[in-house]
Formats: structure tokens, sequence, C-alpha cells
């Protein structure tokens, strides 16, 4: 059975810092890999999705890699801003499968 | 529209009544997805759609759950006889196809009393 982990639960940084979120997955059998963006009470924002044939994936100040191999894949933040505050969640299509198993979520806060 | 939509946003219920909860998926998305999300983690799987039927309903956790789709596009989830553990946040997603980009509705917010 899949599970995903997503380390730190929490985060609390200066806003302009580069941070990095962490998401681990146990079976490597995967399709693709989504990261998520969740604001408190709201639904899930699509990030980015990586295909499991691919290493990254960038979008503005995201960049999203993937190590299919070893069952991780990173969520780099570049120049964080108040902005960003949210819950970040990582999620896993298993092949032969289309529903996401998703990991908890890291609770980022950028302070002012 | 533009995005998926999910109706109501809030449903209040008390015990043993049934619940019917919507969602609109974007137009021309042909796979539609339930989950359920209970506080501090991460959306379970419910059941998927691919056009009219339910090609994966593994994650519904017992038969007082129902879902259709009976047009390929608006679904609806239903909960019989509900329970006070049934309390959570419905969400809906849809996608093009298989093993696309999965796009999320604002949930609907169940609360059984």
């Amino acid at each position: 059975k899949q599970e995903v982990t997503q380390i730190p639960a929490a985060l609390s940084v200066p806003e302009g810092e580069n941070l990095v979120l962490n998401c681990s997955f146990t079976d490597s059998a995967i399709y693709n890999l989504q990261w998520f963006r969740q604001d408190p009470g709201k639904g899930l924002t699509s990030l980015l999705l990586i295909q499991s044939s691919q290493r990254e994936q960038t979008s503005g100040r995201l960049n999203a890699s993937l190590d299919k191999s070893s069952g991780r894949s990173t969520l780099y933040i570049a120049a964080s801003q108040p902005g960003d505050s949210a819950t970040y969640l990582c999620a896993v299509t298993q092949g032969g499968s289309e529903k996401l198993v998703f990991g908890k979520g890291t609770k980022l806060t950028v302070n002012p | 529209g533009a995005g998926v939509s999910q109706t109501p946003s809030n449903k209040v219920t008390e015990k043993g009544k049934y619940v019917e909860l919507r969602c609109d998926p974007i137009s021309g998305h042909t796979a539609l997805y339930w989950y359920r999300q209970s506080l501090g983690q991460g959306p379970e799987f419910l059941i998927y759609f691919q056009g009219t039927g339910a090609a994966d309903d593994s994650g519904l956790p017992n038969d007082r759950f129902f879902a259709v789709r009976p047009e390929g596009s608006v679904s609806t989830l239903k909960i019989q006889r509900t329970e006070r553990g049934d309390s959570a946040v419905y969400l809906c997603a849809s996608g093009r196809t298989l093993y696309n980009e999965q796009f999320f509705g604002p949930g609907t917010r169940l609360t059984v009393l």
C-alpha cells in the first residue's frame, strides 16, 4: 500500500528566504506526482505536475524535483512571500490506478 | 464555468439523515473524482468516474455511500443514515483523461450532529 510522508509538518520562515519542502513515497511505481496548495477552509490548487519520466518542473518561483527510484520529491520555493503561507500537499498517482494518494501536508508560514 | 464547483459549500445535518453533495466538473473533463478530507489530514480517495461509469469505487467506506454521474458531467455523492464520523470536507476533482492533472473544487464541509 502506497504511503506518502511529508516533512516537516510545519515550517515558519522570514520573508525572502528560500525553502524546501520534502515528500517521500514508499512505492516507486508511480505514474505522476502532483504538488498542491491549500489555503485555510479552501480547496486544493494544483501547483505542479511531474510525470514519472520527468526529473523536475518549474513554475515561477516554484521548482519541483522527482527522484522516482529513491521515492522522493522536493518543492523549492524561492524568495518566499507572506502570500505563500498555506498548507502544501504532495500526492502520487500509482501506476494502474487513477486515484491520488496524499501526504498530510506541510503548513508553511512566511512572516513579514 | 472556469473551475470545478461544489454545492452546498456547507451542510449541517443530524445523525441518521440522508444527504446529497453535488459536483460540477470543468466542462469537457471526462474524469471525475471524489475525496474526503478530515481535519489535519490529506484527502483520501473515495471514487473515480470515467464518463458515466464508476471505474474505481474502492475508497467508499461502506454501503451507506453511493455516487452517480448519469450523464457524464455532474456527479452527486449520496450518504445514507449519516453518522458523526462522516463529518469531513468532501472534495471533488476533475481531469481531462487518464493520468492527467486533477483540478479540485472548493469542497463541501459536512457536519453531522
